[in-house]
């Protein structure tokens, strides 16, 4: 079983639709979690990092970890055509450098 | 403006012929790390950084090179690619375990 397993999508949603993006891991070690956004032919960017369970929102996004249930979650509110990417998850354990295990991402498309 | 730059952003070479991707940050970090990107298998780690001098492998490094002479660049280096090489590079650096992405290499190995 792969570290973090994500929704393989791809996802599509009119303009103005709550999107909920999810990812799993199996790592009871994790204690960071990540949500990372890629633009076509573009690098990934960092969108939400937060720490152990609980919420933590930014504008329109909400991120959701439930260190219990090993669950990571990445909800959008009133979806944007310029929200349309691929989003991934990511987590790591403690310590500032140890290593990021990426879920394979989901593609979303956001219709007008 | 920090950045982490890449070149080549595209390149196309024949089977054995020796390369280098380049990888410079502005940012001062100690930590770098080079991912290649591949559908159906999202990214792996394939070398990473914690300073100057200081290199270890990660999850796909058969094929790979790296060295850290210099805090700001890290190149990745194929002595002799191969087709299953084929593929998106990027390369991190990383403070506080957050991790700033370059803009991509595509690689084709042909």
């Amino acid at each position: 079983q792969k570290e973090v397993e994500q929704d393989p999508g791809p996802l599509s949603v009119p303009e103005g639709a709550i999107v909920s993006l999810n990812c799993t891991y199996s790592n009871s070690a994790f204690q960071y979690f990540m949500w990372y956004r890629q633009y076509s032919r573009k690098g990934p960017e960092l969108l939400m990092y937060t720490y152990s369970s609980g919420n933590k929102e930014d504008g329109r996004f909400t991120a959701q970890v439930d260190k219990s249930s090993k669950y990571i979650s990445l909800f959008i509110r009133d979806s944007q055509p310029s929200d349309s990417a691929t989003y991934l998850c990511a987590s790591r354990e403690g310590g500032a450098n140890s290593k990021l295990t990426f879920g394979k991402g989901i593609t979303l498309s956001v219709r007008p | 403006e920090a950045q982490v730059t890449q070149n080549p952003r595209y390149l196309i070479t024949v089977t054995g012929k020796k390369l280098t991707v380049t990888c410079s940050q502005n940012m001062n970090h100690e930590y770098m790390s080079w991912y290649r990107q591949d559908p159906g298998l999202g990214l792996r780690q394939i070398y990473y950084s914690m300073n100057v001098e200081v290199t270890d492998k990660g999850d796909v490094p058969e094929g790979y090179k790296v060295s850290r002479k210099e805090k700001r660049n890290f190149p990745l280096i194929l002595e002799s690619p191969s087709p299953n090489q084929t593929s998106l590079y990027f390369c991190a650096s990383s403070e506080g375990g957050k991790a700033f992405f370059g803009q991509g290499t595509r690689l084709t190995v042909v």
